[in-house]
């Protein structure tokens, strides 16, 4: 596609119940991150892949938070047992390779309640 | 034109000023820094990178100057118009395939 593209663009869940969000990079783009952006702050590094590896998952907050890529192409973030300290803007980006400039959607925002 | 010699979360400026946002980096072995654009509701949106190997380039309206000494990246820029209004974010990262480290955000409002 011609950019990265995220969906949902709002999910509200309750406390307690489990979110997927969804990511299709641009195509051809080897590299895949999350990041979580709070309100009013700049985006906090979750995980990356590359292809289907994840190599890289240490900002993921606790192991409610699980992300995949079995495919190499389209990622999804999941979110187990959804906390209102999860709610903010969950962005994906994708890049040729590594150490490349990062394209980003335009992010879900998460709404706990 | 206004600029900012330390991070300030917020710049205010005429159309037609040329602005200047700072920022300091952490990490003594980054070596690839990029500023980006966010507009309320949107993604960050690249503006303009730099390597360590440089210490200055420039894209249209705007620069980026690195100072590798102090540990200082700086945008630049010219004829500031009123879609220039976002808030910026300096990057940066290093080899090894690690992941882009956002910066404080600045806030640029352009007033015309």
């Amino acid at each position: 596609g011609a950019g990265v593209s995220q969906s949902p663009r709002y999910k509200v869940a309750k406390r307690g119940q489990d979110v997927a969000l969804r990511c299709d990079p641009i195509s051809g783009h080897v590299s895949l991150f999350w990041y979580q952006q709070a309100l009013g702050q700049g985006p906090e590094f979750l995980t990356y892949f590359q292809n289907e590896a994840q190599l890289d998952k240490s900002g993921l907050p606790s192991d409610r938070f699980f992300a995949e890529r079995p495919e190499g192409s389209v990622s999804t973030l999941k979110i187990q047992r959804t906390q209102q300290e999860d709610s903010a803007v969950y962005l994906c980006a994708s890049s040729l390779s590594t150490n490349e400039k990062l394209f980003f959607g335009s992010g879900t925002q998460l709404s706990v309640l | 034109g206004e600029s900012v010699g330390l991070h300030l979360p917020t710049l205010s400026v005429q159309e037609g000023d040329n602005s200047i946002i700072n920022c300091a980096y952490s990490n003594s072995a980054s070596d690839y820094f990029i500023w980006y654009k966010q507009e309320s509701g949107k993604g960050p949106q690249f503006i303009i990178d730099i390597r360590s190997n440089m210490d200055k380039r420039q894209g249209q309206r705007v620069t980026v100057l690195l100072n590798k000494t102090v540990k200082h990246l700086s945008l630049q820029i010219a004829a500031t118009q009123p879609g220039d209004s976002a808030v910026y974010f300096c990057a940066e990262t290093h080899q090894a395939g690690t992941a882009l480290i956002f910066g404080k955000g600045t806030t640029l409002s352009v007033s015309s």
